[in-house]
């Protein structure tokens, strides 16, 4: 099957700092990826469908500005986290639509914003 | 609202165990129905599928069959290994849209 990678898969940031986490698709292009974030005993919860080439699609209470997401090439999609603070720290996942429409997922970036 | 509900983990069995974990569902339309099992330092994968009412999907020794009725679409597997432990996710997707939704995933812990 595809594989699709995150980096990194863990990170620790001071308040007020932004963070970027990338996904890339390693052996497909994915004209569609997508960014799902898990609390703590919560189900994923879609963030955003990022499109490559153009702005990205979110969804209903995602703050645009807070997370910024770029799909710049057929294989990479990066969502940054600006301004970070604790409340953001949670579990991000990315996944990318293969050819067949079936969908493949990162392993996973966790953020802990201090 | 559209919506996917798991039992809570973590599920603790031994090997050669009989595995049920439970999912139900509330959603508009007809959904398909996933179940995704994410193994230690690994992303999702796609476990099985349903895409209409009394559907099975099959995999790796686990079933799940689309139950309109109870709304429900619970996962089983006859005899589980060791190498079975990991969190499992059940997931809807409405039809006409690619917006999975996701439960809260059930932790599996298979001991020898």
């Amino acid at each position: 099957g595809a594989v699709v990678s995150q980096h990194p898969s863990w990170v620790i940031c001071k308040s007020g700092t932004s963070v970027k986490i990338e996904c890339r698709s390693l052996d497909f292009q994915a004209t569609t990826m997508f960014w799902y974030r898990q609390f703590p005993k919560q189900s994923l919860m879609l963030m955003a469908t990022s499109n490559e080439g153009s702005k990205a699609t979110y969804e209903q209470g995602v703050e645009k500005d807070k997370f910024l997401i770029n799909h710049a090439s057929l294989t990479l999609s990066t969502l940054t986290v600006t301004s970070a603070h604790p409340e953001d720290s949670s579990f991000y996942i990315c996944s990318a639509r293969w050819h067949t429409g079936e969908l493949f997922f990162g392993e996973g970036s966790r953020l802990t914003v201090l | 609202g559209n919506s996917v509900t798991q039992m809570e983990g973590p599920v603790t069995l031994s090997e050669e165990a009989f595995l049920t974990i439970n999912c139900t569902y509330t959603a508009t339309g007809y959904p398909s129905l996933f179940w995704y099992v994410q193994y230690p330092g690994e992303g999702l994968q796609l476990l099985l599928k349903a895409t209409k009412a009394d559907d099975k999907g099959s995999n790796k020794g686990f079933e799940a069959t689309y139950r309109k009725e109870t709304t429900s679409f619970h996962l089983e597997k006859g005899s589980v290994q060791v190498s079975d432990s990991a969190v499992y996710f059940c997931a809807l997707i409405l039809y006409n849209t690619d917006k999975l939704i996701f439960g809260t995933g059930t932790r599996l812990q298979v001991f020898p």
